[in-house]
């Protein structure tokens, strides 16, 4: 089956730095992917959809300039979290469309700002 | 625009009993439906999905839905819990045209008691 990877698993970092969170299809390629923000006990935030080759599309009310997004090849997309701060603190979580009905979901990272 | 309402934010169950989770969607549009479940501090495995055809769709684990046209419905069952099967659990919809892109219910935790 299709397999979503994501790097890392769980990141702390000291507030006012950035941080760079992968999501790779290990065994697809993927011209779409989808990036979602789950705070705790709460569902899933669709953040932006990223497309390879061209610029990201964000959700209403998501800050672009903050989480950078970055499709640069068909396996590998990328959110950055720039200049994060404690309220960024979340589960982020990656799926890559497969096909023209369904999406693989990644295992998600856990992001702790202190 | 699609929306997803889980109907029970709680589920207490005894183990070996059956279960239900209650999902209702609504879209202009056809959609493809999905349900999800997460363990703690983990990703979103599938359990099962309904893209087309017949409406009784079977999934892992022993979990099944029924997609219901006329009702918006996709309520997840299951004849006989398991200790493992406590977690947490989303409902998803997505619609035909923009496949992959994802609106989730807010979850349903089941907990199965001994």
């Amino acid at each position: 089956g299709a397999v979503v990877s994501q790097h890392p698993s769980w990141v702390i970092c000291k507030s006012g730095t950035s941080v760079k969170i992968e999501c790779r299809s290990l065994d697809f390629q993927a011209t779409t992917m989808f990036w979602y923000r789950q705070f705790p006990k709460q569902s899933l935030m669709l953040m932006a959809t990223s497309n390879e080759g061209s610029k990201a599309t964000y959700e209403q009310g998501v800050e672009k300039d903050k989480f950078l997004i970055n499709h640069a090849s068909l396996t590998l997309s990328t959110l950055t979290v720039t200049s994060a701060h404690p309220e960024d603190s979340s589960f982020y979580i990656c799926s890559a469309r497969v096909g023209s009905s369904e999406a693989f979901f990644g295992q998600g990272t856990r992001l702790t700002v202190v | 625009a699609q929306s997803v309402t889980q109907l029970d934010s709680q589920v207490p169950v005894f183990e070996e009993a059956p279960v239900e989770l209650r999902c209702n969607y609504s879209s202009s549009v056809s959609v493809y439906l999905f349900w999800y479940v997460q363990y703690p501090n983990q990703g979103l495995q599938l359990l099962l999905k309904y893209l087309s055809g017949s409406t009784l769709v079977k999934g892992i684990n022993g979990f099944e839905a029924e997609f219901n046209k006329s009702q918006t419905s996709f309520h997840l069952r299951k004849p006989s819990v398991h200790i493992s099967d406590t977690a947490e659990y989303f409902c998803a919809v997505s619609e035909g045209t923009n496949a992959g892109k994802s609106t989730f219910g807010d979850g349903t935790t089941l907990t199965v008691k001994p």
